[in-house]
């Protein structure tokens, strides 16, 4: 069993749409919780991050953390054409050194229609 | 603006080639990471280094050594290339801390032949 599980999609929606992308994760370790957007023939960028539980709003985007349920969750409210992307949850525990070594998800591809 | 640079975007090579993927970065991190990337297995770790000289197995080390004898340099080396070798190699270099930002390169699709 993975790590870290995030259903691969493709997740297809209509542009305005709310899109909501997922991961489980097993190790109680981790602390700190991302998400990466990664478009076609780059490199992943960091979209948004979390620590511990709770919430965190950025504009369009809204991440969830509920750590009792090892489940994490990316919001996109008003989806547009250009965030069709793979999204990629990402998540670490305090390791000293090595403290952000980052362990991934699958990735969801989303495309959002016109 | 940061910036992660690897050598090729596009790399074909023969089985048993000894290959060297190259990743320099400008942000004077202490950190960089080797991944790979293929379809449903996101990215797995490969190597990390957390300064000069200094590494670390990740997830999938076998096949795979790398190299770092600056800062700002991390190289990946494909002992004998062998096509399960195939994939998307990213490198990524983050600053030291608890958690910090990790910024990744553009990518290489190494192909084994």
């Amino acid at each position: 069993q993975k790590e870290v599980e995030q259903d691969p999609g493709p997740l297809s929606v209509p542009e305005g749409a709310i899109v909501s992308l997922n991961c489980t994760y097993s190790n109680s370790a981790f602390q700190y919780f991302m998400w990466y957007r990664q478009y076609s023939r780059k490199g992943p960028e960091l979209l948004m991050y979390t620590y511990s539980s709770g919430n965190k709003e950025d504009g369009r985007f809204t991440a969830q953390v509920d750590k009792s349920s090892k489940y994490i969750s990316l919001f996109i409210r008003d989806s547009q054409p250009s965030d069709s992307a793979t999204y990629l949850c990402a998540m670490s525990g305090a390791l000293g050194n090595a403290g952000n070594m980052l362990t991934f998800g699958g990735g969801t591809r989303l495309m959002v229609k016109p | 603006d940061v910036k992660v640079t690897q050598s090729s975007r596009y790399l074909v090579k023969r089985t048993g080639e000894k290959v060297f993927l190259e990743c320099v970065q400008d942000m004077d991190h202490e950190n960089m990471f080797w991944y790979r990337q293929d379809p449903g297995l996101g990215l797995r770790l490969i190597y990390f280094s957390y300064d000069v000289k200094m590494k670390e197995k990740g997830d999938i080390p076998e096949g795979y050594s790398v190299s770092r004898e600056k800062k700002e340099r991390f190289s990946l080396i494909l002992e004998s290339a062998s096509t399960n070798q195939t994939s998307m190699y990213l490198c990524a270099s983050s600053s030291q801390g608890l958690w910090t930002e990790a910024f990744f390169g553009q990518g290489t699709r190494l192909t084994v032949v």
